[in-house]
């Protein structure tokens, strides 16, 4: 089965630095999504990357997707504060699931 | 922006009581799921619901666990026992094509003793 896998598991920056966060996965899919979670509260999607598509942006946000390589990476530019939370990738064949990595947690200290 | 809206945020439940975990989806949409996080884990996928029926289910979602559809706006996660390491928060999902995009619910906190 497909298994999401993010690096790093943890990362801590300062107010205005960029912010990278890498997930892999293993089979084929139709596309990657990356979600970002604060502490206790619910998911909120953020990006979605087709597979036919190599990168994407949405605001600060700029996502790259290398199926050749099965991977892909989420940049948070200009980080805030805010911006502080849990983010996940997971991917998806069609609609019946998704399936979601382990996560990356960043701090981001003002 | 519409949202998937969950019933109760927190529930607190004696081991062997059964529970009723309630989601509203997003209205026009037709896909649902449920899926849950252990805390300090990743998102686990339960069940996904098409049609009035079960349209995937994973290993986690054994006879303990049964979903429906009562009308035409709840979706409901029953955990019949609850057992210890049945203690996640729980999140209600929906899927709409217009956005091709899988919406979360904020989740419901279950908290077994």
């Amino acid at each position: 089965s497909q298994q999401g896998e993010e690096d790093p598991q943890a990362l801590s920056i300062q107010e205005g630095e960029n912010a990278t966060m890498n997930c892999s996965y293993k089979t084929s899919i139709n596309n990657l999504q990356w979600y970002r979670q604060n502490s206790g509260r619910g998911l909120v999607h953020l990006i979605l990357i087709r597979s036919n598509e190599r990168e994407k942006h949405s605001g600060r946000l700029r996502v790259t997707l290398d199926t050749s390589k099965k991977s892909s990476s989420l940049l948070i530019t200009a980080s805030r504060a805010a911006d502080t939370a849990s983010y996940f990738c997971a991917t998806n064949t069609g609609f019946q699931k998704l399936v979601f990595g382990t996560g990356t947690r960043l701090l981001v200290s003002p | 922006e519409p949202e998937v809206t969950q019933t109760p945020s927190h529930q607190v439940t004696q081991m062997g009581q059964e529970v009723i975990l309630r989601c509203v989806p997003i209205s026009n949409h037709l896909y649902f799921y449920w899926y849950r996080q252990i805390l300090g884990q990743k998102v686990e996928f339960l069940v996904s619901f098409y049609n009035n029926e079960i349209s995937e289910k994973s290993e986690i979602f054994d006879d303990q666990f049964s979903v429906e559809r009562p009308d035409g706006s709840n979706f409901t996660l029953k955990i019949r026992s609850t057992k210890l390491e049945d203690s996640a928060m729980y999140f209600c999902a929906s899927y709409g094509p217009r956005r091709n995009t899988i919406y979360f619910g904020e989740g419901s906190w279950l908290t077994v003793v």
